[in-house]
């Protein structure tokens, strides 16, 4: 367990659908990550939060919404996606020092998520 | 742009051997560089994190080292065992923010018994 909680594991969902993810950090960090990790390719960031403001957007497209009520919590709200979307979707937090350097980050287990 | 580079994709050892996992980076502007471990359908554990002024870092049977002027990274893995069967990703904050970080991807280890 790394203090890093994401709901749900596993997720199925139609191009129609809308649904949420969750992570939740139990390590009192002040920066939260959503990374997103497709089959045979690189973990890409999508999304860094710092003391609850979005800081970093990594070109995603507007079909995934992020929301950070607070520095222990993080959704990733999904609207019309498309299949090409399945991947391993995960969370992560660190304690951001403003490049003072020895930031390591902590990862959740990530939702598995299939768009059909 | 940072990319980084992991060498080789697989890797699949007897028990027991040590071995080198390789990583580059096109970027020596770096904070730091972290590997990481990650088990099957989970998420990745932290195993070290090197920042821009150290040369290497040690935990038990693993040693990672940092060239940032040739822009290397190499993870020894020490007298292997089944339980270090796992895909090592190495990653680097990108030039474009510290906390912007692009990973490798990976190297896929099988330590046979």
């Amino acid at each position: 367990e790394t203090g890093v909680t994401q709901t749900p594991r596993h997720l199925v969902m139609g191009m129609t659908n809308k649904k949420s993810l969750k992570c939740e950090q139990h390590l009192g960090h002040n920066a939260m990550y959503w990374y997103k990790q497709s089959a045979k390719k690189p973990l890409e960031l999508m999304f860094v939060y710092n003391f609850k403001e979005q800081t970093e957007n990594n070109s995603v497209p507007s079909r995934f919404s992020p929301e950070c009520p607070n520095s222990s919590h993080l959704f990733l709200h999904l609207h019309t996606l498309q299949p090409e979307d399945s991947a391993l979707y995960l969370c992560a937090s660190s304690q951001a020092n403003g490049g003072a350097g020895g930031e390591t980050q902590y990862f959740g287990p990530g939702t598995r998520l299939l768009v059909l | 742009k940072q990319e980084v580079t992991q060498i080789p994709a697989a890797l699949s050892v007897p028990e027991g051997e040590n071995l080198v996992l390789n990583c580059s980076f096109t970027d020596s502007a770096i904070y730091n560089l972290q590997w990481f471990r990650q088990d099957p359908g989970k998420g990745l554990t932290s195993l070290l994190l090197i920042q821009s002024s150290q040369r290497e870092q040690t935990s038990g049977r693993l040693n990672a080292s940092l060239d940032k002027s040739s822009g290397r990274s190499t993870l020894y893995i020490a007298a292997s065992q089944p339980g270090d069967s796992a895909t090592y990703l190495c990653a680097v904050p990108s030039s474009g923010g510290y906390q912007k970080v692009t990973f490798g991807t990976g190297t896929k280890l099988q330590v046979i018994p």
